[in-house]
C-alpha cells in the first residue's frame, strides 16, 4: 500500500535561515508524483511544489526545492531564506495512480519561523 | 475570481442530525475531492468523483454522502452513522488529464458536534 511519512511533528527555524522538511514514501507503482503542500492557521491548502517520479532534475518554485531521492524514496522540501510567513504547517503528499487527483497525505510537520 | 467556495464556514450540528456541506467551484474542473482532516492529522479522502453523476468511495466513507448533479457543484452530507463526525473538511478540484494532477483546495469548513 501505498504511504507517506513525515517523521518532524514539529521544527523551528530562525528567520533568514534554510529548512528542511523531510518526507519519504512507499509505493510499488513506476508512475507518481510527490507534492508539497502548506497549511496555514486559516486552514487553506496552498499548493507549493511538485516532483514527477520521472523527472530528473529536482523541482524548484522560488524560495522551495523539493530534494527527490529516488532511490531512498524521499522528497524533502527545502525553504531558503525563511520568512516569518513561512510558519504554517507543511504536508507531503503522493498522487495514487496516474491522472488522478487522489492523493495520499503525511501527518505533516508545523513550522516555526523565529524572528 | 475563480476558485473553490465551501460553505458554511463554520457549522454546529447536534448529535443525530444530518449536515450538508457545500462545495462549488468555477475552474471547470471535472474531478472533484473530498477531505477530512483531524487536528494535528493529514488529510484523509471521503469521496471523490471524475465526472458529472459519477463518485467513488475514498478511504473513510462511512457516514457521509455526496452527489454530483452539476459539474459545478459537489455536496457532503455528514449523516447520523458517522461515528466522530467534529472535523474540518476540505473541498478540492482538479483539472482532468493534468501533468501533475495538483489538487484547488477551497477554505474548508469546520463542523463541531455538540
Amino acid at each position: 500500500a501505498q504511504k507517506i511519512t513525515q517523521t518532524q511533528p514539529g521544527m523551528f527555524v530562525q528567520e533568514k535561515e534554510a529548512v528542511t522538511l523531510d518526507c519519504t514514501y512507499d509505493t510499488s507503482d513506476q508512475s507518481y508524483g510527490l507534492f508539497w503542500y502548506k497549511q496555514p492557521s486559516s486552514g487553506e491548502m496552498i499548493f507549493l511544489i511538485y516532483q514527477g517520479s520521472y523527472d530528473e532534475q529536482n523541482a524548484t518554485e522560488g524560495r522551495y526545492s523539493l530534494n527527490f531521492q529516488k532511490a531512498r524514496k524521499s522528497a524533502n522540501l527545502v525553504i531558503s531564506a525563511s520568512q516569518l510567513g513561512d510558519s504554517a504547517m507543511y504536508f507531503c503528499a503522493m498522487r495514487e495512480g496516474w491522472n488522478t487527483g487522489k492523493l495520499i497525505f503525511g501527518q505533516g510537520t508545523t513550522l516555526q519561523v523565529k524572528p | 475570481d475563480g476558485g473553490i467556495t465551501q460553505s458554511p464556514k463554520y457549522l454546529f450540528r447536534k448529535e443525530g442530525q444530518n449536515v450538508t456541506l457545500s462545495c462549488e467551484q468555477n475552474l471547470n474542473h471535472d474531478a472533484m475531492y473530498w477531505y477530512r482532516q483531524d487536528p494535528g492529522q493529514g488529510l484523509r479522502l471521503i469521496y471523490y468523483s471524475q465526472i458529472v453523476n459519477d463518485f467513488q468511495k475514498g478511504d473513510i466513507a462511512e457516514g457521509y454522502s455526496v452527489s454530483r448533479e452539476k459539474k459545478e457543484s459537489f455536496p457532503l452530507t455528514v449523516t447520523s452513522a458517522q461515528k466522530n463526525p467534529t472535523a474540518f473538511y476540505l473541498c478540492a478540484s482538479s483539472r482532468d488529464r493534468s501533468n501533475t494532477g495538483e489538487l484547488f483546495f477551497g477554505e474548508g469548513s469546520r463542523l463541531t458536534v455538540l
